[in-house]
C-alpha cells in the first residue's frame, strides 16, 4: 500500500530537549517536505526536498532543521523545542515533475510544555 | 506571491443538502494548480478534487465539484447531497507550476452538517 508514515504520531516534551519527528514513504518520491498546522492559520511550509541532499526552506523553518539522506526519508528535527512549536505536523511526498497528487503522512500532534 | 483566502469560518448545513465552500485566490502566475483537501476530526489530510488553470471544464469528483472561475479567481467547492460524514474542516489549496510548486494552504473552513 503506497503511505506516508510519521512516528511518533503524538510527544509531549519539555522546552529544549532535542526530538526528532521521523517520516517515511514507499512510493520512491521525490519530492518531500513538511507543514505545520496551526488554528487559524492553514498549513504552513516548514522544509522540503526535491531529492536526496537537496533541501530548502519553506515559509516557517525558524527553530527547525531537515536531512535527506536516503530518497524514502525525511525527518524533522527540533534541536532545542520551545512552547511556539506546539503544533500539528504533516509530511508529504509526490512525485515530479507535474504529478498533481500529494500524498500526506498522517500527522503528528506536538506539544512542548 | 501566492495567497488563498476562505472568508467562511464555519458552515452549517442540513443533511441531503447542498453547500458552497469559498475559495479566492491570487496569484500573476498563468499556469498553477487548486486543490481541496478534508481534515475529519481524526486529524489526517484527504484529497478532494483538483483543477488546472488550463482546464476547461470544472472538476467533479463524485458529490464534489470545483465551480472554477478564473476571471474572478475563485475556486469554490461545492458538495452535494450532504451527509452526516461530510462534517470536517475543508481546506483550499494553491500550486504554482514552478520551482519547487508548494502547496500553499487557505485558513479552512468548518463544515457542520446536521440530521
Amino acid at each position: 500500500e503506497a503511505q506516508v508514515t510519521q512516528n511518533p504520531r503524538y510527544l509531549i516534551t519539555v522546552t529544549g530537549k532535542k526530538l526528532t519527528v521521523t517520516c517515511s514513504q514507499n512510493m520512491n518520491h521525490e519530492y518531500m517536505s513538511w507543514y505545520r498546522q496551526d488554528p487559524g492559520l492553514g498549513l504552513r511550509q516548514i522544509y522540503y526536498s526535491m531529492n536526496v541532499e537537496v533541501t530548502d526552506k519553506g515559509d516557517v523553518p525558524e527553530g527547525y532543521k531537515v536531512s535527506r539522506k536516503e530518497k524514502r526519508n525525511f525527518p524533522l528535527i527540533l534541536e532545542s523545542p520551545s512552547p511556539n512549536q506546539t503544533s500539528l505536523y504533516f509530511c508529504a511526498s509526490r512525485r515530479q515533475p507535474g504529478s498533481y497528487e500529494q500524498y500526506f503522512g498522517p500527522g503528528t500532534r506536538l506539544t512542548v510544555t | 506571491a501566492q495567497k488563498i483566502t476562505q472568508t467562511q469560518p464555519g458552515m452549517f448545513v442540513q443533511e441531503k443538502e447542498a453547500v458552497t465552500l469559498d475559495c479566492t485566490y491570487d496569484t500573476s502566475d498563468q499556469s498553477y494548480g487548486l486543490f481541496w483537501y478534508k481534515q475529519p476530526s481524526s486529524g489526517e489530510m484527504i484529497f478532494l478534487i483538483y483543477q488546472g488553470s488550463y482546464d476547461e471544464q470544472n472538476a467533479t469528483e463524485g458529490r464534489y465539484s470545483l465551480n472554477f472561475q478564473k476571471a474572478r479567481k475563485s475556486a469554490n467547492l461545492v458538495i452535494s447531497a450532504s451527509q452526516l460524514g461530510d462534517s470536517a474542516m475543508y481546506f483550499c489549496a494553491m500550486r504554482l507550476n514552478t520551482g519547487f510548486q508548494k502547496l500553499v494552504f487557505g485558513t479552512g473552513t468548518r463544515l457542520l452538517v446536521s440530521p
